[in-house]
């Protein structure tokens, strides 16, 4: 079975500038999240979709947004890029709910300048 | 916010060496989760343990539960070089979601 697949793997942007990451699941996982990690402030949560919904998000601005594709892919959103965004973006996948393992994908690295 | 807290942040040790990873959080949790992360690449994930369990095996790895003191503990035995890596704890809150949150992570060195 495959893996949890992000595209891009790397990225630069400036300043201003929207961006769009993708992410696509094990094949059977409804339940998609998605993380940003930076030495700073760690791995913390953005947002979780399951079947097409949102059902949980974190503590970021509305300039991060997602969505989620009926074959369970998602897409999520940056608008006005900061130079703070630059982070290593992480989507996992799982079957559902929290009772089951979190596959993790190996992330699309966004550098704003 | 975090929510999971390791410790040590950084642990050195040799080749077939024991390695002890500690986690402490704060709120009631569903289950706790323990992961693995190579040099700023995906996570890999460990072990599960749900929070009526108090201890599980995989492998050379070994994790307890303990929800009356908020804790948990990875064990990895007889260490090698490759397990050189981050790990994260990682908490799951909620039954119908997957708002998981991460601990700072251990950084675990293991010399040849």
């Amino acid at each position: 079975k495959a893996g949890v697949t992000q595209t891009p793997r790397y990225l630069i942007k400036t300043r201003g500038q929207q961006v769009t990451l993708s992410c696509s699941p094990i094949s059977g996982h409804r339940s998609v999240s998605w993380y940003q990690q930076t030495p700073g402030q760690g791995l913390q949560f953005l947002f979780e979709y399951f079947s097409e919904t949102q059902r949980n998000k974190g503590n970021f601005p509305g300039r991060f947004s997602g969505r989620q594709f009926s074959n369970s892919r998602s897409e999520m959103n940056v608008s006005t890029l900061e130079l703070g965004d630059s982070a290593l973006y992480l989507c996992a996948s799982s079957l559902g709910t929290a009772t089951y393992e979190q596959y993790f994908g190996p992330g699309t690295r966004l550098t704003v300048t | 916010s975090q929510q999971g807290e390791e410790d040590p942040q950084a642990l050195s040790i040799q080749e077939g060496e024991n390695a002890t990873m500690n986690c402490s959080y704060k709120t009631s949790i569903n289950n706790l989760q323990w992961y693995r992360q190579n040099s700023g690449r995906g996570l890999v994930h460990l072990i599960l343990i749900r929070s009526n369990e108090r201890e599980k095996h995989s492998g050379r790895l070994r994790v307890t539960l303990d929800t009356s003191k908020k804790s948990s503990s990875l064990l990895i035995t007889a260490s090698r070089a490759a397990d050189t890596a981050s790990y994260f704890c990682a908490t799951g809150l909620g039954y119908n979601n997957n708002d998981m949150r991460f601990g700072a992570g251990t950084r675990l060195t293991v010399k040849p």
